[in-house]
């Protein structure tokens, strides 16, 4: 049974403050790696792509993909009130379907 | 990105009664899924909509409760089938498209569904 684990929360930090997301995964033969946003009453929104070892950036986020640990992770920096929702990781298995973690509640507060 | 909308957003039906779901896309793509999300949880898949064929159910989803078309590249339809308090959920349908580096899959807006 391939599995995405993620701490549930809620994670509370400061408005400015860097907000760190976590998720572990065992599929060792995963290539790619999501991060989704989802606001409260509406539908996931893809913010974050990774599939290469290392650090992506894109603007005040950055995921962390370290494979051999089946380990990625995103960061927020200058956490703002907007950025409060749900971050759900997903990682695609055959046939393109995704298997997400739980979701990790943020709350960002000002 | 494609542009997806489905309908309805959100209905209330009677238990016993049978709903069905459109999810329209505004390009043609080629893989289509279908999640549900109950409330307070993550998004569990039910079923791939192949184009032309029938559809690919995970376990414990069956095509008699959750029959599912797929007529073209831009339109599928979810039908939940006697429906229980159990299935209300959130009912989202996706795509995949790409990046130009990998695949990256699209959420619709979701249908909001409560059985009463």
């Amino acid at each position: 049974q391939k599995e995405v684990e993620q701490n549930s929360g809620p994670l509370s930090v400061p408005e400015g403050a860097i907000a760190s997301l976590n998720c572990t995964y065992s599929d060792r033969v995963s290539q790619s790696f999501f991060w989704y946003r989802q606001y409260s009453g509406k539908s996931p929104e893809l913010i974050m792509s990774i599939y290469s070892n290392g650090d992506k950036e894109d603007g005040r986020f950055t995921a962390q993909l370290n494979k051999a640990s089946q380990y990625v992770s995103l960061l927020i920096r200058d956490s703002q009130p907007s950025d409060s929702a749900t971050y759900l990781c997903a990682v695609p298995l055959d046939g393109g379907k995704l298997i997400f973690g739980q979701g990790t509640e943020l709350s960002v507060k000002p | 990105s494609a542009v997806i909308s489905q309908k309805p957003s959100r209905d209330i039906c009677q238990r016993g009664t049978s709903l069905t779901i459109q999810c329209q896309v505004d390009s043609q793509v080629t893989m289509m899924f279908w999640y549900r999300q109950q409330p307070g949880q993550s998004l569990t898949l039910i079923a791939t909509a192949n184009q032309g064929s029938e559809a690919t159910y995970e376990s414990g989803f069956v095509i008699d409760k959750f029959p599912i078309s797929r007529p073209n590249l831009t339109f599928s339809t979810l039908t939940v089938s006697n429906m229980s308090p159990e299935d209300s959920s959130i009912y989202l349908c996706s795509v995949e498209g790409t990046s130009g580096v990998t695949y990256e899959q699209y959420f619709g807006p979701g249908t909001r569904l409560t059985v009463t």
